[in-house]
């Protein structure tokens, strides 16, 4: 049981640059989220999916998109990569009894 | 507007109780509190959550007063893995839904050997 994953580990793209945050999760649980943290900053929600073939905006959605793919994987695009968007992307998984969250260990982005 | 307010930092000597406080005077008859940690560069941790009755869970203790106005997390025997931030949220127990979970900047717990 692996939980949360998330990939790539670390990126560095060049303004202008395109890439996919990969996240997938084993524990069956319908809502999955994704996050960016900035240096001594709380998370901010980006995209939440509360199902297969649904997402909705969080509070900083501008410059992403997302897909989830089905119940395990949820990933995060970034089309054309700013400096601001350098960051920590967390992705997260909801059980839906409890509501808690559980984290992947996150995905560190820089943008020059 | 920051729907908890907490003390920015706090030490606490290893193996003495860790008893982390949360102000959350507009709580709704709906919200429940929740706690979570993030150890450094780490995804954020579940802790615990509750209503209005103290709950117990192998990782700490939630107390929350009679009002609901305000909670405190205890670690009972904190260790030097115990240093992170701590995080007190309040949201429906219907799930954060678009809202996800709201962050503010948390307790940086240090624990001192």
């Amino acid at each position: 049981n692996a939980g949360v994953t998330q990939t790539p580990k670390f990126q560095v793209l060049k303004t202008g640059q395109s890439m996919t945050l990969q996240c997938a999760q084993d524990m069956n649980h319908n809502s999955m989220y994704w996050y960016r943290q900035d240096p001594g900053m709380g998370l901010r929600l980006i995209y939440y999916s509360a199902s297969e073939g649904t997402t909705d905006k969080g509070e900083v959605p501008n410059g992403y998109n997302v897909s989830r793919l089905n119940k395990r994987e949820f990933s995060l695009r970034l089309e054309s990569a700013a400096p601001s968007q350098t960051s920590v992307y967390f992705c997260a998984s909801e059980d839906r009894e409890e509501y808690e969250q559980y984290f992947g260990p996150g995905t560190r982005l820089t943008v020059t | 507007d920051a729907k908890t307010t907490q003390p920015p930092s706090m030490d606490c000597a290893e193996g003495r109780a860790a008893n982390l406080p949360c102000n959350h005077s507009t709580i709704s008859g709906n919200e429940y509190v929740y706690w979570y940690r993030q150890i450094h560069s780490q995804g954020p941790q579940y802790i615990i959550h509750g209503l209005k009755n103290n709950e117990t869970n192998e990782m700490a203790s939630l107390i929350i007063t009679e009002d609901r106005k305000s909670s405190t997390l205890i670690l009972p025997h904190a260790t030097l893995r115990d240093t992170a931030v701590y995080y007190c949220i309040v949201r429906p127990y219907s799930g954060g839904g678009a809202d996800g979970l709201t962050f503010g900047k948390g307790t940086h717990l240090i624990i001192q050997p």
